[in-house]
């Protein structure tokens, strides 16, 4: 099965800031679609950006930005200008792009609470 | 635009009780997936339907029980709740199982005491 690794179990920014969050993953397959989720204290869950295996080009969503490695199975979320509703629970996952043998279900890292301090 | 919605949003419950979430798609969205995270955890993966067919089982207890409907809303059931089983349990929906993106409902809080 896939696993998601997120080492870093908490970190903190200065508001303006930028702060990067840590995201490896081991997979044997070739294609597949990694996201990073953003889970705030109402606990619901936001996609922040994501990201196709077969793309090269790393994906950006305004302050938002992953540095994709592939060959090293690394995905880092750098947040920009950091505010102060960043604050939350970021989750790495991971998702299939065979829907055949190992399902369509994403798999979760445990975690990075980003404190932002204003 | 439409969202999941999940109901009810908070549930407490006794140990060897039973429970009952609902989830409700995006509408025109064919596939539902639970996930239970429980406190300090990452999501876990419990079963998926698409169709109203079950897709895909992940680690549900055998005392939790699904199923989607003609809606495309989906139920679970849980049995002989134990404590154990307190946690947040996500719905998602996305339109299709080959799409990437999974579209997660507010959650149901669930406390077993």
């Amino acid at each position: 099965a896939q696993t998601v690794t997120q080492s870093q179990p908490e970190m903190s920014v200065q508001e303006a800031e930028t702060v990067t969050l840590s995201c490896t993953y081991d997979t044997s397959e070739s294609d597949y679609y990694l996201f990073w989720y953003k889970q705030p204290p109402s606990r619901q869950m936001i996609l922040v950006i994501r990201q196709e295996a077969y793309k090269q080009q790393n994906a950006t969503e305004n302050r938002f930005s992953v540095n994709f490695q592939k060959a090293a199975k690394s995905f880092s979320l750098k947040i920009s200008d950091s505010q102060l509703g960043d604050a939350a629970m970021y989750f790495c996952a991971y998702r299939s792009m065979a829907s055949s043998d190992t399902g369509n279900q994403f798999y979760f890292g445990t975690g990075t609470s980003l404190t932002v301090i204003p | 635009a439409a969202g999941v919605i999940q109901s009810p949003r908070h549930l407490i419950k006794e140990k060897r009780e039973t429970a009952t979430l609902k989830c409700y798609p995006i509408p025109r969205h064919d596939t539902v997936y639970w996930y239970q995270q429980g406190p300090g955890q990452d999501p876990q993966f419990l079963i998926s339907f698409y169709e109203k067919m079950q897709s895909d089982k992940g680690s549900i207890p055998d005392r939790f029980s699904a199923q989607q409907f003609s809606d495309y809303h989906s139920e679970l059931n849980m049995s002989s709740l134990e404590l154990g089983d307190s946690a947040l349990y996500f719905c998602a929906s996305s339109p299709g199982t080959d799409t990437y993106e999974q579209y997660f409902g507010p959650g149901t809080r669930l406390t077993v005491t």
